[in-house]
């Protein structure tokens, strides 16, 4: 089965410095991975993903995430963090292998940027 | 307008009472989810659907049933709602077998029930 998670229920970042938001996965075949952002009394809304090609993939404003295989790993980043990017970041995982046609997600991960 | 459309964004309910809450989109897409949200425990799917004659029990179905109306309208049952179904509850779309996994999600809909 199918499973992700986020080790950091919340982290926080000074506006102007480097963040990292964490995920690992679990899967049987090769993996379909995702970032979305949750803003305040909003839906989840798409930010990236990686399904195949260069490991470092970009997404919607100025994130980028990194696939690692061997570490199983995909964590969500950006250069310089802006107050606007305080959400809630989920990551998700999808099998590839045929027949597995379900996001699963993790727990969320609240990121904050102090002014 | 929004693609994905849900009706009530937010629910007050008793113990026992049946409550439907309904899902639209104008995307066009063939597949629909229910996915409740729970603080520090993400989203769990309820029920998905791929097509109008097919629905699917995710991993937390119980206490729960739903409706493919129409391509466009998939909605979700609580026969008798119960205190620990109280949560926000988003539906989502997706294309066919050519979409790689991304999601268009709704607003949302908060239920409490008391």
């Amino acid at each position: 089965a199918q499973s992700v998670a986020q080790p950091e229920d919340q982290v926080n970042v000074a506006e102007g410095n480097p963040l990292t938001v964490k995920c690992t996965y679990s899967v049987s075949g090769n993996p379909y991975l995702f970032w979305y952002v949750q803003y305040p009394n909003r839906g989840l809304q798409f930010l990236l993903k990686y399904i195949t090609g260069d490991n470092l993939v970009k997404g919607s404003y100025g994130f980028e995430a990194e696939f690692n295989k061997s570490q199983t790993s995909f964590h969500l980043k950006k250069p310089s963090a802006l107050v606007s990017d305080s959400a809630l970041y989920f990551c998700a995982v999808r099998d590839s292998i045929q027949g597995a046609q379900k996001l699963v997600f993790g727990q969320g991960t609240r990121l904050t940027i102090n002014p | 307008d929004a693609d994905v459309t849900q009706t009530p964004r937010n629910r007050i309910t008793k113990t026992g009472k049946r409550i439907m809450l309904e899902c639209s989109q104008t995307k066009g897409h063939d597949r629909m989810y229910w996915y409740r949200q729970d603080p520090g425990l993400g989203l769990r799917l309820i029920y998905y659907s791929f097509d109008v004659k097919d629905i699917n029990k995710g991993e937390i179905s119980d206490g729960y049933s739903v409706s493919r109306q129409a391509q466009a309208k998939f909605s979700l049952s609580l026969e008798s709602a119960i205190p620990n179904q109280t949560a926000l509850y988003f539906c989502a779309t997706s294309p066919g077998l050519a979409n790689t996994g991304e999601l268009f999600f709704g607003e949302g809909s908060r239920l409490t029930v008391l």
